[in-house]
């Protein structure tokens, strides 16, 4: 089975900061990794799939990168909403599987 | 707009089987070529896949639960079911649905989720 490692598990930035949180797989996935925010109370959202596609309604401050193991979620200049967990999945084959989370916090 | 729910029990015994179902609308059943996913949240834990039903009703379990999970679905009803058997203490969570696209492994739309405590 697949093992998804983030990094941090969790950080503090403030408004305004730019953000990047890290992904690794235990195999090469090729670019088979999405990104996920997810917030108390209410459903996970999908972000990105395959590593850099934005998904239709996210705000051009959220990018992905990586292919093969490593990859990187971004956000540009982070915004009130954006504190949250996010996490990563690899749908490169199942069983699938998701990170630890990264929770951002307010500094 | 495609939406999902999830409904069961809010507490179960230990040792107990857990059903779990999950109703998708807004898509119609003989079109729902989409596959989906159970995923729970234990509290204060990351996300854990659980298992997935394929359009052409193939199914693929997370292995560390393998023996305890079964994923059905109704497609007349549009509902994917779950059960879990011998449900214990560390099993509380909620339990959400998602919902992919045909020959996709990424969740675009998932319930609100269903939090299930399993106490005596």
């Amino acid at each position: 089975d697949i093992q998804m490692t983030q990094s941090p598990s969790s950080l503090s930035a403030s408004v305004g900061d730019r953000v990047t949180i890290t992904c690794r797989a235990s195999q090469s996935i090729n670019s088979y990794l999405n990104w996920y925010q997810h917030k108390p109370g209410k459903a996970p959202k999908l972000l990105i799939y395959v590593a850099s596609t934005l998904q239709s309604g996210v705000p051009s401050r959220f990018s992905g990168r990586g292919s093969g193991t490593d990859f990187t979620l971004t956000i540009s200049s982070l915004q009130p909403e954006d504190f949250a967990t996010y996490y990563c999945q690899q749908s490169y084959s199942p069983p699938l599987s998701f990170g630890g989370g990264t929770k951002v916090e307010i500094k | 707009q495609v939406t999902l729910k999830e409904s069961g029990p809010v507490l179960v015994k230990p040792t107990e089987t857990l059903t779990l179902t999950c109703t998708v609308s807004g898509v119609s059943p003989s079109n729902a070529r989409m596959g989906v996913s159970w995923i729970r949240q234990p509290p204060g834990k990351a996300l854990e896949w659980l298992a997935h039903i394929f359009s052409n009703d193939e199914k693929s379990y997370t292995t560390s639960l393998k023996t305890r999970l079964t994923i059905s679905k109704d497609t007349s009803k549009s509902q994917v079911v779950l059960t879990m058997t011998n449900m214990d203490p560390v099993d509380t969570a909620t339990y959400y649905c998602a919902r992919t696209l045909p020959v996709q492994f990424w969740f675009v739309d998932w319930g609100q989720g269903a939090l299930v405590a399993v106490s005596s």
